[in-house]
């Protein structure tokens, strides 16, 4: 069975950094691109970045374009977002999305950016 | 970047009522277009790929059509587990985008 657990959300202060992590597993992690989709408070879904399968290639909304990194490490079979110089409208749920297809989804987890 | 603009933004219909939303593209996507169904405090699951594919396990009362910049999402006969929000999204072109999302509501 397919299985996305984001982790590492919460509370950080306007300028901080907070690392988010996803653990996947019943499949073959290394074969598949990544995602990262948030979703801000009542609000609708933002693409935030994308990874290929060997790192290759790294897309990035333009809201969090020299901010965010995405990275992964297929020997661990888990996908990162470090967010740097967070804003409040950064605050979101912060899910990790499989393929191009965006077909199995995390939990997600809440990141909330307040003084 | 590729703008989805989806209708309604919500709407209210009778359990056993055929439920219809559409999805207009900026420009042609051909077919990389999702459907997703999100109920309150979980994550989007995938219905509808590739516009008109039905997702493994997904209720056979949801389909989708369309290609090109305009598609439309179908439930035939709108059931009391359907209430949730829907979403189309975008996978031709980065950014990936979805659109406003519906809310689907029972009379």
């Amino acid at each position: 069975e397919v299985q996305l657990v984001e982790s590492g959300g919460g509370l950080v202060k306007p300028g901080g950094s907070l690392r988010l992590s996803c653990a996947a597993s019943g499949f073959t992690f290394s074969s598949y691109s990544m995602n990262w989709v948030r979703q801000a408070p009542g609000k609708g879904l933002e693409w935030v970045s994308s990874i290929s399968s060997s790192s290759s290639y790294i897309y990035y909304a333009d809201s969090v374009k020299g901010r965010f990194t995405i990275s992964r490490d297929n020997a661990k079979n888990s996908l990162y977002l470090q967010m740097n110089s967070l804003r409040a409208e950064d605050t979101a749920v912060y899910y990790c999305a499989r393929e191009a297809q965006f077909d199995y989804w995390g939990q997600g987890t809440l990141v909330t950016v307040s003084s | 970047d590729i703008q989805m603009t989806q209708s309604p933004s919500s709407l209210s219909a009778s359990v056993g009522d055929r439920v219809t939303i559409t999805c207009q593209a900026s420009q042609d996507i051909s077919n990389y277009l999702n459907w997703y169904q999100q109920k309150p405090g979980k994550a989007p699951k995938l219905l509808i790929y590739d516009a008109s594919n039905l997702e493994t396990g997904v209720p056979s009362r949801f389909s989708g059509s369309g290609s090109g910049t305009d598609f439309t999402f179908t439930i035939s006969s709108l059931q009391p587990e359907d209430i949730a929000t829907y979403y189309c999204q975008q996978y031709d072109n980065l950014p990936r985008t979805f659109g406003q999302g519906t809310k689907v509501e029972i009379k």
